[in-house]
């Protein structure tokens, strides 16, 4: 079974710094798809980034960008310039490619303080 | 705004009562899927449905049930709840199944509480 490990439960970074946030995952399945989502305290669902397996490169979306070590089964998200928006719990999220179903499963989440 | 509605945003009701929460997916999307977020269990998938069409079932209780009508919109069916049904419930819709890539789009969630 796909299971989505997030290590830390809490994270905290100054304003204008930037953090890593880590996530870990297990599969044995070649081809999937990985995903970051925010969660403000609104606690509406917002996709931040996704990264495709099957592309070595890392995606970039502005000031969040990943590291994904397939090999390792770790997909990290890094926040540069990190904003007083940037504050809400953010979960790792997988999918596998091209299965009868689209479903998500998540890790437990990182909440992701940010000091002024 | 995702475009996914969802229905009502507050719900309180007693234990053993029975509730419906509803979803309308965004314009096109042919699906639906359902998870529960509660403190002890996180996210979890409960349910999906793709152009009417039960697809795939999660950790979804036996007191649970859902549908998906002809306009595509959702509804979630709660019975008998107990205590530990309070959750936030939320439904996501995405255009396809079994195609790489699909996003899904999360409406705002369905707060529960059970008392």
């Amino acid at each position: 079974a796909q299971t989505v490990t997030q290590s830390q439960p809490e994270m905290s970074v100054q304003e204008a710094e930037t953090v890593t946030l880590s996530c870990t995952y297990d599969t044995s399945e070649s081809d999937y798809y990985l995903f970051w989502y925010k969660q403000p305290p609104s606690r509406q669902m917002i996709l931040v980034i996704r990264q495709e397996a099957y592309k070595q490169q890392n995606a970039t979306e502005n000031r969040f960008s990943v590291n994904f070590q397939k090999a390792a089964k770790s997909f990290s998200l890094k926040i540069s310039d990190s904003q007083l928006g940037d504050a809400a719990m953010y979960f790792c999220a997988y999918k596998v490619r091209g299965g009868a179903t689209n479903k998500l499963i998540f890790g437990t989440g990182t909440l992701l303080a940010v000091q002024p | 705004d995702s475009g996914v509605t969802q229905t009502p945003k507050h719900l309180i009701t007693a234990t053993g009562q029975r509730v419906t929460l509803r979803c309308s997916p965004r314009s096109g999307d042919l699906s639906v899927y359902w998870y529960q977020q509660s403190l002890d269990q996180g996210l979890q998938f409960l349910i999906q449905y793709y152009n009417g069409e039960e697809r795939a079932k999660g950790n979804i209780l036996e007191r649970f049930s859902a549908q998906q009508f002809p306009d595509l919109h959702s509804e979630l069916n709660l019975s008998s709840l107990e205590l530990g049904d309070s959750a936030l419930y939320f439904c996501a819709s995405s255009p396809t199944i079994g195609l790489a890539g699909n996003e899904q789009y999360f409406g705002p969630g369905t707060r529960l509480t059970v008392t």
